[in-house]
């Protein structure tokens, strides 16, 4: 398909397990986002990549968050060690320019 | 620093009647401005978006949006509303490449 795709679609994992998470950008797509959006709230921010090169993670709650995507079209974020306060809907979008699009999400649940 | 702020979490509203979604921000700079719809069970979509030029925008499907720089606003409106456009609705700033978005507006078209 010609849109963002990400993967898993919906995950659950018990406390304390890692996680990662597949964001497949629009091919040609130069930057590549990731956002967190909780219930009833806006997505927020989480970090962002030009080509393969990280350019703001300002957004990373804390270290046992990161994210790659090392050649510069497949990006990963992972989580370790998960928290219950990780359950959210992780977004990626990838962007030629201004306008981003948007991929389905990931639904995360820690039990 | 740049914040969105959506006035209204719900608006109900009967078909066919009119509607407008408030949306103010705050920017130290000049910014990009965006509307995105959610449908149930979808991503975010693009409904549409400010960059430059005329202050009115006009999506596809009937929405418009104006920005009003000295009110610092982005209202959406839409003239008569149907079924198909309850959804939740985000308006979104960006000023250096990352959207920060609003806490997001359910509008529900009521028959």
């Amino acid at each position: 398909g010609a849109g963002v795709s990400q993967s898993p679609r919906y995950k659950v994992t018990k406390r304390g397990q890692d996680v990662a998470l597949r964001c497949d950008p629009i091919s040609g797509h130069v930057s590549l986002y990731w956002y967190r959006q909780a219930l009833g709230q806006g997505p927020e921010f989480l970090t962002y990549f030009n080509y393969e090169a990280q350019q703001d993670k300002s957004g990373l709650p804390n270290d046992r968050f990161s994210a790659e995507r090392p050649e510069g079209s497949i990006s990963t974020l992972t989580i370790q060690r998960t928290e219950q306060r990780d359950s959210a809907m992780y977004r990626c979008a990838s962007t030629p320019g201004y306008e981003q699009f948007f991929g389905p999400g990931t639904r995360l649940t820690v039990l | 620093a740049q914040s969105v702020t959506q006035l209204d979490s719900q608006v109900p509203v009967f078909e066919e009647a009119p509607v407008e979604l408030r949306c103010n921000y705050s920017s130290s700079v000049s910014v990009y401005l965006f509307w995105y719809v959610q449908y149930p069970n979808q991503g975010l979509q693009l409904l549409l978006k400010y960059l430059s030029g005329s202050t009115l925008v006009e999506s596809i499907n009937g929405f418009e949006a104006e920005f009003n720089k000295s009110q610092t606003s982005f209202h959406l409106r839409k003239p008569s509303v149907h079924i198909s456009d309850t959804a939740e609705y985000f308006c979104a700033v960006s000023s250096a490449r990352q959207l920060t978005f609003g806490s997001g507006t359910q509008l529900t078209v009521l028959p």
